[in-house]
C-alpha cells in the first residue's frame, strides 16, 4: 500500500481521557505531519516533524502533544479529549525534496469521536 | 502565516464539461503548489503539484496553472467524468521549511451524467 498506517482506525472516547493515536511509516521519510480534517476548515496542521525527537507546533496545537522516538513512528497524543477535537486526523509523510519530490502521502485517517 | 483560498465550495458539471477550481496564496514565498483529490471516506491523494519557477502543468486531462505575481493558481480537469467526482484541495508552502502545506478549505466536485 502506502507505506504509512494509522492505529487505530476508529475511536470513541470520554470527555477528559487521554488518547494517542499512532502513525507508522516503512517509507524512511524525514519529515511526518498531524492533520485534522473539519467540514469548512479543510485539513490544518496540529503538529510536525523533522527528525527524530524534532517537533514543532502547527496552527492548531493547543490541547495536543506529539513525540517522535524512532523514526518510523509518530504518536499525537490528546492530553484530555475535548468534544471539540472529534474530528478526522491525517498523518503524512514526506521526503521533502530528498529526491526532488515535495508532495504528502497520507494514511488512511483515525476518524475520532469525543462524546 | 500562509493563508490559502480556495473557490467555489461546490462545483456541479455534467459529464464530458471543464470544471475550473481557483485557489489564491497569501506568502510571496511559498514555491510549491499541489493539488489533492480525496474521495468519500478515503484519504487525499496527490494528483498534479507545480513549482513557483513553472507556470503551468499538464497531465492528460488535469492542468495546473500558476500566477505568481497575482498570487493566484488554478486546477483545469477538462473532459470530466463521473470518477472525478471528489473534493478537491489546493495548497501551499515554502519548500525550504519541511514543507508544511497549508491546505485551502476544499471543493466538492459533482459530476452529473
Amino acid at each position: 500500500d502506502a507505506g504509512i498506517t494509522q492505529s487505530p482506525r476508529h475511536k470513541v472516547t470520554e470527555t477528559g481521557t487521554p488518547v494517542t493515536l499512532r502513525c507508522h511509516q516503512t517509507e524512511n521519510h524525514r519529515y511526518m505531519y498531524w492533520y485534522r480534517q473539519d467540514p469548512g476548515h479543510g485539513l490544518r496542521l496540529i503538529h510536525y516533524s523533522y527528525g527524530v525527537k524534532d517537533t514543532d507546533k502547527g496552527e492548531v496545537s493547543d490541547g495536543y502533544s506529539v513525540s517522535r522516538s524512532k523514526t518510523e513512528d509518530f504518536l499525537l497524543t490528546l492530553e484530555s479529549a475535548t468534544s471539540s477535537q472529534t474530528s478526522v486526523y491525517f498523518c503524512a509523510i514526506s521526503e521533502s525534496g530528498t529526491t526532488g519530490r515535495y508532495g504528502y502521502t497520507f494514511g488512511s485517517g483515525t476518524r475520532l469521536t469525543v462524546v | 502565516g500562509e493563508n490559502v483560498e480556495q473557490h467555489p465550495s461546490t462545483l456541479s458539471v455534467q459529464e464530458g464539461d471543464s470544471a475550473v477550481i481557483k485557489c489564491t496564496y497569501s506568502d510571496s514565498a511559498s514555491n510549491y503548489f499541489p493539488w489533492y483529490k480525496q474521495e468519500l471516506g478515503k484519504r487525499p491523494q496527490l494528483i498534479i503539484d507545480i513549482r513557483s519557477n513553472v507556470g503551468e502543468k499538464k497531465d492528460q486531462r488535469i492542468a495546473v496553472t500558476l500566477n505568481k505575481t497575482a498570487k493566484h493558481f488554478s486546477l483545469h480537469i477538462t473532459e470530466t467524468q463521473p470518477e472525478d467526482s471528489a473534493v478537491y484541495f489546493c495548497a501551499a508552502s515554502f519548500t525550504g521549511t519541511a514543507s508544511k502545506l497549508t491546505f485551502g478549505t476544499g471543493t466538492r466536485l459533482q459530476v452529473t451524467l
